[in-house]
């Protein structure tokens, strides 16, 4: 059972918008720790997507967008395309485990 | 940019031992926090472990600690991480990653090598 929680899964049409939101508690989110996002294809390595809540990484396109407040953060996907299909994991620190926490991820579904 | 590969994955009997490693290359690692992720067949990303830049800070996910041991040489421009009293659960495919700075995100990933715990 994750730390974390996210939708297992999300869907929407090519160009549409998606959310993805990611829930803590008082121990990590909620405590003021920052959220990072990931992004994994079938068969490969997970990547960064979105780093300290906002901030996209070079490379990464400005339909990716990321957003935290209080104990929730969220992940946006405007102008959904046919690429985007893959899992996304958000990831906190948490200081009672004193350590990293992921989200169970969340798959997006084109239609 | 660093580049990482995984090795030491293979099959082992439940209760066996396992020593992965993690080879750097492109940048010196040495100021560098580095992690262990794992990721079960079919499921999400779990954390194992991490050890700072000098080795002074390490620690464990739960279900890891006390079987487990990270370690790192820098001057090798490596990572290691042992592994024993192996359980079925801990089939997965095992990620080394950097850390730029404390509480950073996983920046560069390896590819993986994956550990099979099965009789």
């Amino acid at each position: 059972q994750s730390v974390l929680t996210q939708p297992p899964s999300v869907s929407g049409a090519p160009g549409q918008r998606v959310t993805i939101s990611c829930t803590g508690s008082s121990s990590n989110t909620g405590a003021g720790y920052d959220v990072h996002w990931y992004v994994q294809f079938p068969g490969t390595a997970p990547k960064l997507l979105i780093y300290r809540n906002n901030n996209r990484p070079s490379g990464v396109p400005d339909r990716f967008s990321g957003s935290k407040s209080g104990t929730s953060a969220s992940l946006v996907i405007t102008g959904l395309q046919t690429e985007d299909e893959a899992d996304y994991y958000c990831q906190s620190y948490d200081r009672r485990l004193s350590g990293y926490v992921f989200g169970p991820g969340t798959r997006v579904i084109l239609l | 940019e660093v580049h990482l590969v995984e090795s030491g994955g293979g099959l082992v009997k439940p209760g066996g031992s396992l020593r992965l490693s993690c080879a750097a290359s492109g940048v010196s690692i040495s100021g560098y926090s580095l992690h262990w992720v794992r990721q079960a067949p079919g499921k999400g990303l779990d954390w194992v472990s991490s050890i700072s830049a000098s080795s002074t800070y390490i620690h464990y996910g739960d279900s890891v600690k006390g079987r487990f041991t990270i370690s790192r040489d820098n001057a090798g421009n490596s990572l290691y991480l042992q592994m024993k009293s192996l359980r079925a659960e801990d089939t997965a495919v095992y990620y080394c990653a950097t850390v730029g700075a404390e509480l950073a995100p996983l920046d560069s990933w390896g590819r993986g090598t994956l550990v099979t715990v099965s009789s």
